[in-house]
């Protein structure tokens, strides 16, 4: 089954800076997906990464805070753009191919 | 070290079936555990959660008690739809901690 790395694992951040998160997928996926789990909260979709087209965002999510790059099928990158502390979140990775798999998180914290 | 361990699909159930997908979990402290779906083309969808011992979350019919005497927390629904077809993922992410661990997932058709 596919591997997916994640990184940084963790890292804390100072307000007003930007952050890219890496997802690497050792095998072609089709979708990638990225979501945010704020403290005490559930996941929740920020965009779908496809390759070759620009990211879907959902609902509250902006290319311009989150902007996301998927230049090939195996790659993708999450910016999260302007750093405030209420982006303090876990961002995790995951990618949809013959089956479903998931990084280990990126834990961001604020300062 | 930690992890969850969901059980092997693929699922194939007649419409009005009784559902149960099993899944333990290995935790060091005291885990959070989630039940997720993914329709085909979608993201993950939060179905249910439990943050605590004994605790039962439930949503659209479904059901799961977090039983720390047997580190499980097993999803149930009394009677699928067809529109139940998806893929259920187990997860759990540690108070303590920052790491998410996902079950491989369950995939589940449900047939009229």
């Amino acid at each position: 089954s596919a591997v997916i790395s994640q990184k940084p694992s963790r890292d804390i951040c100072q307000r007003g800076t930007s952050l890219t998160i890496q997802c690497q997928v050792d095998s072609q996926v089709t979708m990638m997906f990225w979501y945010r789990q704020q403290p005490g909260q559930s996941l929740t979709l920020i965009a779908t990464a496809n390759q070759g087209s620009e990211a879907t965002y959902e609902s509250g999510f902006v290319i311009d805070k989150f902007p996301i790059s998927r230049p090939n099928l195996t790659f993708s990158t999450l910016t999260v753009s302007n750093m405030s502390p209420e982006d303090s979140s876990i961002y995790l990775c995951s990618a949809s191919g013959n089956t479903i798999y998931f990084g280990e998180g990126s834990w961001l914290t604020v300062v | 070290g930690d992890s969850v361990t969901q059980m092997e699909g693929p699922v194939t159930l007649s419409e009005e079936a009784f559902l149960t997908i099993n899944c333990t979990y290995t935790a060091t402290g005291y885990p959070s555990l989630f039940w997720y779906v993914q329709y085909p083309g979608e993201g993950l969808q939060l179905l249910l959660k439990a943050t605590k011992a004994d605790d039962k979350g439930s949503n659209k019919g479904f059901e799961a008690t977090y039983r720390k005497e047997t580190t499980s927390f097993h999803l149930e629904k009394g009677s699928v739809q067809v529109s139940d077809s998806a893929v259920y993922f187990c997860a759990l992410i540690l108070n303590t901690g920052n790491q998410f661990y996902f079950g491989t997932g369950t995939s589940l058709t449900v047939i009229p």
